[in-house]
């Protein structure tokens, strides 16, 4: 079965503070897509980052950066430093032959 | 470029009515998606267009639910007749290719309340 989990339904931290999403995926594919977007208050759904199953490169860019497990089947989210503006909902997504399938999202609150 | 569209962007109606909800992709993307979020869930996928053929629908949870996308451009998505369990947000969604390559880039979605 191909799913997506999201066990951390909200987090709440103080500005500054870093924050790690947590997201486990079960596929039988050995290629596949991970994705992550951010719904901002304002409901739109945006694009953050894609990982393919064949790189295991952990990624970063400015205050994010990705973690991705392959032996653990995770593909966790840290944001360093939150600030106000970091808060919304937070989906992983994996892509599987022509759809994504979402974890339920993880709300993040960050309070200045 | 402009991005994924949606109208409305709310919509509340009764149990019973119909409601069409319309998608403008991103110009040149072939590919077109629509998918719900009921409350507190998960973002489930409803189906999925090339041009304008269905290519996956499988998603769709009952006939009350018919998908258009006539000349491969905008596409609509009309509930008839509405039911409460229908209340979500749709987002429609679209993508150059549809084997994960490029990223869906997502509208704002469509605020469905059915009371």
């Amino acid at each position: 079965a191909q799913k997506v989990t999201q066990a951390q339904t909200e987090i709440s931290v103080v500005e500054k503070e870093d924050v790690t999403l947590d997201c486990v995926y079960e596929t039988r594919d050995t290629t596949y897509y991970l994705f992550w977007y951010k719904q901002p208050p304002s409901g739109e759904l945006v694009f953050l980052i894609r990982r393919n199953s064949f790189d295991e490169q952990n990624e970063i860019s400015g205050r994010y950066s990705w973690n991705f497990q392959k032996s653990t089947s995770s593909f966790n989210f840290t944001i360093t430093a939150s600030q106000v503006v970091d808060s919304a909902v937070y989906f992983c997504a994996l892509h599987n032959t022509d759809k994504l399938i979402f974890g339920t999202g993880t709300r993040l609150q960050v309070f200045p | 470029e402009a991005g994924v569209t949606q109208f409305p962007s709310h919509s509340v109606i009764e149990k019973g009515q119909t409601v069409t909800l319309r998608c403008d992709p991103i110009s040149g993307h072939d590919n077109l998606y629509w998918y719900r979020r009921v409350m507190g869930k998960e973002i489930k996928f409803l189906l999925h267009f090339v041009k304008e053929s269905k290519q996956d629908e499988s998603g769709m949870p009952n006939n009350r639910f018919l998908a258009e996308r006539t000349g491969g451009t905008y596409s609509t998505l009309k509930v008839q007749p509405a039911e409460l369990e229908d209340s979500g947000v749709y987002f429609c969604a679209s993508s150059q290719d549809s084997w994960g390559q490029s990223p869906l880039h997502f509208g704002n979605g469509t605020r469905l309340t059915v009371t």
